[in-house]
Parts: C-alpha cells; structure tokens; sequence
C-alpha cells in the first residue's frame, strides 16, 4: 500500500498570504495524484487531478505541481472561502490511499 | 445535473449488517466505475472500494476485504455496498463518489453521505 504523506498538518495564513501544501508518496506515483478540499458538514471537493491540471470551476489561485513522489498544491492568494482542510489522494496503484489531511486556517 | 444520494444508513451492533445504497442521475452510470468513501468522525479520507462500470471488476481496502461486499445494478443506476460482520472501527460517513472523465480515478462528484454508527 502506497502511504501518503502531508504535511504540515495545521497552516495559519493570514488572508491574501500565499500558501503551500505538500504531500509525499511512499513509492513512486508518478503524476496520478489529486487534492481535494473538504469544509465542515461537507463531501471532499476535487480541486486537482493529475498532479497539475484543475478541476471544472477550481480558481487560478490554485495550482498543484511535483512528479513521483513529492507534491505542492499552492493558493497563491488566501480568500476566506480558501479556509478548510485540503487532502491528497493517489491513483497509481490499488488501493488508492488519501493523506492525512492539511488544515489551512485563518492566522 | 449529477446527483448521487445515499442512503441505508443507521444504528448497528457489533457484528451486525447492514446494506447501503447509491442512487445516481445525470450522468451515464454504467460509463463510469463508482465508489465508496468513508470517513471517520474528526479523521480523514479512506477509500473504501470500487466496481468497474460493468460490475466485471472489484476492488477493496484490506480493512475491508472479505467482510464488504460492493455491487451495482445498472437498470437502476444504483450502487451498494453490503457491510457484514462490522466493527466498531467502521463507525464513518460513507460517501459514494464518481471518477472525473480525465483521470479516472480521482472523484468529481460526491453525495452526501450517510451515517453508519457501530456500536452496543
């Protein structure tokens, strides 16, 4: 089973900061990765799917990069509705396996 | 519009069963592998399980396995998940999730949920 890694756990970031994410593979995935956002009381929302490319209606200010094993998702400017906890998920192999979780709150 | 409602879920005894539902609209079901997602109260994302669009091909986390059983009934757009033998330790949301057209494997559509509560 592939393990994914994120860290940090809790990011505090002041409104119109930039912030960056990072999510790490046990072994090799190469771009077969995506991140998901998820706010309370709410299902996972896919923001990036393969490493790079944005979902439908995902803003600009996102934007993921990295290859095998090492991962970024970055909001370049923080708006409040940024505020949530951010996953990451690979698809290389079975089973596919989430990170833990990056909670990005308001500094 | 693509929906995906829930639904099955509920109070269960250790060792009980119980069976979930899936109802899927606006989009071509049988096209598309569907899944289950869970998630523990306070914890994170885990992967369930997944059946090809044809329900030929089954896949399923350890945790899982040999206990879990998904299907699908393609007349009626509907997908299941048949729990068996459950554990405290499968006490979660369970999401049903659609794959995006570009990967395949990441999730685009999600329901909202339902409640399995493992407990005596």
């Amino acid at each position: 089973e592939i393990v994914m890694t994120q860290s940090p756990a809790t990011l505090s970031v002041s409104p119109g900061e930039r912030a960056t994410l990072s999510c790490r593979a046990s072994q090799s995935i190469s771009s077969n990765l995506g991140w998901y956002q998820q706010k309370p009381g709410q299902a996972p929302r896919l923001f990036i799917y393969g490493a790079s490319a944005r979902a439908s209606g995902i803003p600009a200010r996102f934007s993921g990069s990295g290859s095998g094993t090492e991962f970024t998702l970055t909001i370049s400017s923080l708006q409040s509705e940024d505020f949530a906890v951010y996953y990451c998920q690979q698809y290389n192999n079975w089973p596919l396996t989430f990170g833990g979780g990056t909670k990005v709150e308001i500094k | 519009e693509v929906q995906l409602l829930e639904s099955g879920g509920g109070l269960v005894q250790p060792g009980g069963s119980l069976r979930l539902s899936c109802a899927a609209s606006g989009f071509s079901f049988t096209s598309y592998a569907v899944s289950w997602v869970r998630q523990a109260p306070g914890k994170g994302l885990e992967w369930v399980s997944s059946i090809s669009g044809i329900g030929d091909r089954t896949y399923y986390a350890d945790s899982v396995k040999g206990r879990f059983t998904i299907s699908r009934d393609n007349s009626k757009d509907t997908l299941y998940l048949q729990m068996n033998s459950l554990r405290a330790e499968d006490t979660a949301v369970y999401f049903c999730a659609k794959p995006d057209s570009g990967s395949h494997h990441t999730f685009d559509y999600w329901g909202r949920g339902t409640l399995v509560s493992v407990s005596s």
